[in-house]
Parts: C-alpha cells; sequence; structure tokens
C-alpha cells in the first residue's frame, strides 16, 4: 500500500466551479498535513497546511480527519489559474521527511 | 531575498557519466532536502543534510548515489555512472530550521537530468 495515495484524475471542471479533491495516508503517527501545487515541469509550492480543525485560505478549503486518515481540498469557484497538479503531503510518524502522493490533476476550462 | 537556486536547470549525460546537481539553500537555511521526480511519478525523499552531516539518507540508492553539504558553497548530489534510469527531475529543498510542523521546506526549479 502506498503511504500517501490520491486520485490521479484529471478533474475536468468549467471555471467557476467547486472541486474536491481527496487523499488517505497509511501512517496513522504521521504529525503533519499540507497541499502542495505544482504546476507543469515546475517545483512544488505550498499551498497550505492541513489542521484538524479545518482551515480556509480564500477559496481553498482543507480538512484533516485523524480517525480516517483522510484529507481533503475543496475549491471554490475555480478560475482557469487553478489548472495544475494537487499533491498530498504528509510529515512524521517516525519519518523525518515529506512523503508525497503522486498527486491529483485539475484542469480548469473556460 | 533569493529562492533556492538549482544548477545546472537542463543536464544531458551519456551511460556510465557522472551528474553534479547543484543546489544553494535559501539565505538563513541550514537543512537542504533533495527529491526525485520520475515521470509521471510523485516526488519522492532521497536525502537530507544540514551543514557538514547527513541526517538521513534512507531513500538514496546504496550504489552511484552520493550527497554533501560542505560547511561553504553548495550542496551536491553526485550520481556516477548514470543509467537510464536516473533521467528524472531532481529538486532540492531547503528550510529553516528543520521541522516541517513548524517550517516551511522552499523548493528550487529542479535539474532535469536526461541519459542518453
Amino acid at each position: 500500500r502506498k503511504e500517501v495515495e490520491q486520485d490521479p484524475g484529471p478533474f475536468n471542471v468549467p471555471e467557476g466551479a467547486t472541486v474536491a479533491f481527496n487523499c488517505t495516508y497509511s501512517n496513522s503517527a504521521s504529525q503533519s498535513f499540507f497541499w502542495y501545487r505544482q504546476d507543469c515541469r515546475k517545483e512544488p509550492k505550498l499551498l497550505m497546511s492541513v489542521y484538524s480543525s479545518g482551515n480556509e485560505d480564500g477559496r481553498f478549503t482543507a480538512q484533516l480527519n485523524r480517525a480516517s486518515q483522510y484529507i481533503s481540498l475543496l475549491i471554490r469557484d475555480s478560475k482557469l489559474s487553478d489548472s495544475a497538479t494537487y499533491l498530498c503531503v504528509v510529515w512524521g510518524g517516525g519519518f523525518q521527511k515529506l512523503v508525497f502522493g503522486t498527486g491529483t490533476r485539475l484542469l480548469v476550462s473556460p | 531575498n533569493a529562492g533556492v537556486m538549482q544548477n545546472p536547470r537542463h543536464l544531458v549525460r551519456r551511460r556510465g557519466q557522472e551528474a553534479r546537481l547543484r543546489c544553494s539553500p535559501m539565505k538563513g537555511h541550514s537543512h537542504v532536502y533533495w527529491y526525485r521526480q520520475l515521470p509521471e511519478e510523485g516526488l519522492k525523499f532521497m536525502v537530507y543534510l544540514q551543514k557538514e552531516n547527513i541526517i538521513d539518507e534512507s531513500g538514496m540508492p546504496k550504489e552511484r548515489f552520493s550527497a554533501e553539504f560542505p560547511k561553504e558553497g553548495p550542496s551536491i548530489l553526485r550520481i556516477q555512472q548514470v543509467v537510464r534510469g536516473d533521467s528524472a527531475a531532481y529538486f532540492c529543498a531547503s528550510s529553516k530550521t528543520g521541522s516541517p510542523s513548524t517550517d516551511t521546506q522552499y523548493f528550487g526549479p529542479g535539474t532535469r537530468l536526461t541519459v542518453l
């Protein structure tokens, strides 16, 4: 089983749509959780950290369910510029390194 | 404040040659991480270094790969006797404290290695 699993997509949505991505992780001792964004042939960039209480940053909302070992990202009012690959990332649990999912690709069309 | 710098951005090597990838962390950062991204795959951790020390190299292949982060100068990822399977994007990241719970890893633009 992969340490971090994501649906690879692609998710094709029109501008203005709401889209949700999910991610599961296998190590119950994981401590920190993130969503990164990676544009084609570019480096990953931190989108937001994910907290147990849930957190929001503009159009983006992240949720963490530790009991189910499940992380989600909700994007409201999608923009063309949101087209990218979204990486679910986990850290901790005895491993001092970031563990990346393979990413979910989002394509927003006009 | 310059970000993480990597060079070269693109590197072409023939099988059997050596590849040297360089990474200069952000100013004030003493923790460096190397990741590899194979085509259509996620980033995989390779090695974590702090000035002059290797902290965790659990993701490094046992042979042909080595990394260093000297007191002065950039971190170097060295791949000896490259093979076609080494073709990938190699990303370097740096952080200030080494603790993602309180600190962010910032990524460089990557080096794309192509082995002919």
